[in-house]
């Protein structure tokens, strides 16, 4: 079965900008998203089609998505940012998750 | 106000069954396809299942074949997922979510989620 694989953390000063990568075989060659999840809440989507933002999701959230790597970047990062991420992708028609990076604001 | 509000969640012993319920309101329901997502707790998210807008075709994860059910009442704007022959490692929190931006599943996301309602087995 398909995996996507996330580091299990990653931390980033204030202002300073966080990478979050997501990995699995060819998934440059499908679409990925990303969906940010405070504790005690819901997922939120933040990134569709690779690097398309929701509406009401800021700026400061961008993607992309290459090779075997897709990429959430966060510039000038906020304490408010402080969350899991999950990469999702499709794989055959079912849906496929990473396992979530906790991304620490410090 | 758009959202999905979930319901049925509780405690079931092992072998028993549950029937969650998901009712959309502040959008129309019917050309949506429509998903189960799942989280066991102190876990990751975990795709559960889909169904199409038509309701014709659905799709599940391995380890709830054969066991859990998909289904909608367009009439009702509700989504449903029938859960029998429950086992421990189904214990989660049961988020229904809608699939957009996509073209028949391909590239789709999930937009809204509800607030998800939690599934206990355990005898």
């Amino acid at each position: 079965s398909y995996e996507l694989t996330q580091a299990p953390s990653v931390s980033v000063s204030p202002g300073q900008t966080a990478s979050i990568t997501c990995s699995g075989d060819k998934l440059g060659d499908k679409y990925a998203c990303w969906y940010q999840q405070k504790p005690g809440q819901s997922p939120v989507l933040v990134i569709y089609k690779n690097s398309k933002r929701p509406s009401g999701i800021p700026e400061r959230f961008s993607g992309s998505n290459s090779g075997n790597t897709a990429t959430l970047t966060i510039s000038g990062t906020q304490a408010m940012d402080e969350a899991d991420y999950y990469c999702q992708a499709w794989d055959s028609s079912t849906g496929v998750f990473g396992g979530g990076t906790k991304l620490t604001v410090l | 106000e758009v959202q999905l509000v979930e319901s049925g969640g509780g405690l079931v012993q092992p072998g028993g069954s549950l029937r969650l319920s998901c009712a959309a309101s502040g959008f129309t329901f019917s050309p949506f396809w429509m998903h189960w997502v799942r989280q066991a707790p102190g876990k990751g998210l975990v795709w559960v299942s889909r169904i199409t807008s038509d309701g014709s075709n659905t799709i599940y994860a391995d380890s709830v074949q054969g066991r859990f059910i998909i289904s909608r009442d367009d009439a009702k704007s509700t989504l449903y997922l029938q859960m029998n022959s429950l086992r421990a490692e189904d214990t989660a929190m049961y988020y229904c979510a809608r699939a957009n931006y996509g073209s028949r599943g391909a590239g789709d996301a999930f937009d809204i989620w509800g607030q998800g309602t939690m599934v206990t087995v355990s005898s």
